[in-house]
């Protein structure tokens, strides 16, 4: 069972580049999320979406974006880097309330 | 909008004691609760989760929590921990689609 596949794993961007994370997952999940996750603060929610085509604000969605065309992927948008945004970000997908998370993208802004 | 606070940031514990990791809940409607842990490099796993029923919640690897509603708050416990128990451990609730909340996270150490 695969779950939830994020890619990559490891990333470093220099200041005002852009990237995209990738999230997949094969449990038929309505719900998807994404978090960052910063040394002693928890995990922050970025957006969510309840289903394709939907999608909304978390606690700090500022320089992100997400979009989400089929009930598998919800992919991140990172349009101008920032040295604020290295973080470690999870996505996860419920059915319901159970949330099941990704392994997790550790990125860098340099 | 919902909060959740862990009382301990750090905790250090010899193998074989007890454990008790706080956690309290603001929120006034219907609230599910939960436990993640984080091994070291590792993805968030569900340790246990309440969502009604029975206080008192049995989830993996021996741990329990208990559901104190008068008192909001929903504590992790474990009788007797082992080294392999070191990891990051988070109480999270959620009260609808909109994701979990979560708290900061207990750093736990488990000494030899």
């Amino acid at each position: 069972n695969a779950g939830v596949t994020q890619t990559p794993k490891f990333r470093i961007l220099k200041i005002g580049q852009s990237m995209t994370l990738q999230c997949t997952q094969d449990m038929n999940h309505n719900y998807m999320y994404w978090y960052r996750q910063d040394p002693g603060m928890g995990l922050k929610l970025i957006y969510y979406s309840v289903g394709a085509g939907i999608t909304d604000k978390g606690e700090v969605p500022n320089g992100y974006n997400v979009s989400r065309s089929t009930t598998e992927d919800f992919p991140l948008r990172l349009e101008l880097a920032a040295p604020s945004q290295t973080s470690v970000y999870f996505c996860a997908s419920s059915h319901s309330t159970e949330a099941f998370f990704g392994q997790g993208t550790r990125l860098t802004v340099v | 909008a919902q909060s959740v606070s862990q009382h301990n940031h750090h905790v250090i514990l010899s193998e074989a004691a007890s454990l008790e990791l706080g956690c309290n809940y603001s929120y006034g409607g219907t609230v599910n609760l939960f436990w993640y842990v984080q091994y070291p490099g590792q993805h968030l796993q569900l340790l246990l989760k309440y969502f009604s029923g029975d206080p008192l919640v049995k989830g993996i690897k021996g741990f329990e929590a208990e559901f104190i509603k008068s008192k909001f708050s929903f504590n992790l416990r474990k009788p007797s921990v082992q080294w392999s128990d070191t990891a990051e451990y988070f109480c999270a609730s959620s009260g609808g689609a909109d994701g979990l909340t979560f708290g900061k996270g207990t750093h736990l150490i488990i000494q030899p």
